[in-house]
């Protein structure tokens, strides 16, 4: 079982929020990592939107919109980023990643297609 | 503002050998730990490498332990990958990424490169 799973897809309208989902595997406690999101889009380097551990314990990238926002949900050994008000610029790959064994792990990517 | 350059990319046969370098600016480059991720063709990002700011921690991933040898010479602002026994899986595109301390581990990878183009083929 993958350390990071992300749903391979997600649509929304221009307008609505999205909640991506990183799934942490079962035996990988959420809590106890901070939590990275990135944005892919073609032609471009990734570029680091947010890092969520807790409320007390977060950073946003430089120049990334509070509409760009993270959160964990326990129950589902998961972490989300929510982005709010999408545009059609948020098309893209979305990816979350921990450090994790010696090494940063990076979840598969959502692919987010603004319909 | 921080800038950072890949080169060294290119074609090389299966079993051939590759120096990557990164030149970055506008940071004090030994206070900053370094990654190398890469993404292969229509795959997602997968991280290769990562060395301390001074250099004496490494790390590498299992798909390229003991075949890559992560460096940095921080009198010339220069982070190096060096990848021995290229497989057609290699063929990615190259990033390099600063962290945000000189520990790996800490916090996330907060600027990348544009990336060097490694194509492994006969």
């Amino acid at each position: 079982q993958a350390v990071l799973t992300q749903p391979s897809s997600l649509s929304a309208s221009p307008g609505a929020s999205a909640s991506l989902t990183c799934t942490l595997r079962s035996d990988i406690n959420v809590g106890a990592y901070g939590i990275s999101w990135y944005r892919h889009k073609p032609g471009s380097p990734p570029q680091f939107l947010l890092r969520y551990k807790s409320d007390s314990d977060r950073q946003q990238g430089s120049g990334v919109p509070s509409r760009f926002s993270g959160s964990k949900d326990a129950s589902a050994n998961a972490g989300n980023l929510v982005i709010s008000g999408l545009r059609t610029e948020d098309e893209a790959e979305y990816y979350c990643v921990i450090w994790q064994n010696s090494g940063w792990v990076f979840g598969g990517g959502t692919k987010l297609t603004i319909l | 503002e921080v800038q950072l350059l890949e080169s060294g990319g290119g074609l090389v046969q299966p079993g051939g050998s590759l120096r990557l370098s990164c030149a970055a600016s506008g940071i004090t480059f030994s206070n900053y730990a370094m990654s190398w991720v890469r993404q292969a063709p229509g795959k997602g990002l997968e991280w290769v490498s990562s060395i301390s700011g001074s250099g004496t921690s490494t790390y590498y991933a299992g798909s390229v332990k003991g075949r890559c040898t992560i460096s940095r010479d921080n009198s010339k602002n220069t982070l190096f990958l060096e990848v021995n026994s290229l497989r057609a899986e290699d063929t990615a595109l190259y990033y390099c990424a600063k962290a945000v301390s000189q520990v790996a581990a800490a916090g996330h990878l907060d600027d990348w490169g544009q990336g060097t183009l490694v194509t492994v083929s006969s």
